[in-house]
């Protein structure tokens, strides 16, 4: 069955530093999904990407980040200098339409 | 501002219970409906959607229901057993993003 694959698993960087999080989403599908998860919060929006451009992002996602899909199968996370407080779980997403999203299993960034 | 609710925060049970989960939701303008499963330290595992225009959604042992106006749903999840353990999360659609509740941790015991 198809699934959402990402790498790394785990990130470690010292803060200041540039990481990028890597994800390839389903073959067939259009959209595609950032989320991360702080330790014993809800897992929040990030980011939205669809034909090429970003559709919509949360208050989260500021000039720090950026999304591209470089080719046609990878879809990726910049984060351009690293927080303390960025530290989290980063999940990527997709979905064919908007309807069900399905998760990768997630990167484990932490910022020391 | 849609805010997604549920109960209760944590449950544990013998194997062989029948038991629902909660989720509350305060904007009934929503698209879909959809609940995860989530093991610890792991991705989350796509369980059930339901779309806006249903009632209920059937998988195997689990049911999903959406009542739209009073801004709830609820997962029943029949002969319950020890591998349902792990977290489950409701998530509103709201155009194109999923607005998480903070989880119900389900623990049961044999």
């Amino acid at each position: 069955e198809p699934e959402v694959t990402q790498t790394p698993s785990h990130q470690v960087t010292q803060m200041g530093q540039e990481v990028i999080l890597r994800c390839v989403p389903i073959s067939n599908h259009l959209y595609f999904y950032w989320y991360r998860q702080i330790l014993g919060q809800k897992v929040e929006f990030l980011v939205s990407f669809y034909n090429n451009e970003i559709s919509e992002k949360s208050e989260i996602f500021d000039d720090q980040f950026s999304v591209e899909r470089p080719d046609g199968s990878n879809f990726t996370l910049k984060i351009r200098s690293t927080k303390l407080e960025d530290s989290a779980m980063y999940f990527c997403a997709s979905s064919v339409v908007s309807g069900t999203q399905y998760f990768g299993p997630g990167t484990r960034l932490l910022v020391l | 501002k849609q805010e997604v609710t549920q109960i209760p925060a944590a449950l544990s049970v013998p194997e062989g219970e029948n038991l629902v989960l909660n989720c509350s939701f305060t904007d009934s303008a929503i698209y879909n409906l959809q609940w995860f499963r989530q093991d610890p330290g792991k991705g989350l595992t796509s369980l059930l959607l339901i779309q806006s225009s249903q009632r209920e959604q059937t998988s195997g042992r689990l049911n999903a229901s959406l009542d739209k106006s009073s801004g709830r749903s609820t997962l029943y999840i029949a002969a319950s057993q020890p591998g349902d353990s792990a977290t489950y999360l409701c998530a509103v659609h709201n155009t194109d993003k999923l607005i998480f509740g903070t989880g119900t941790r389900l623990q049961v015991f044999p």
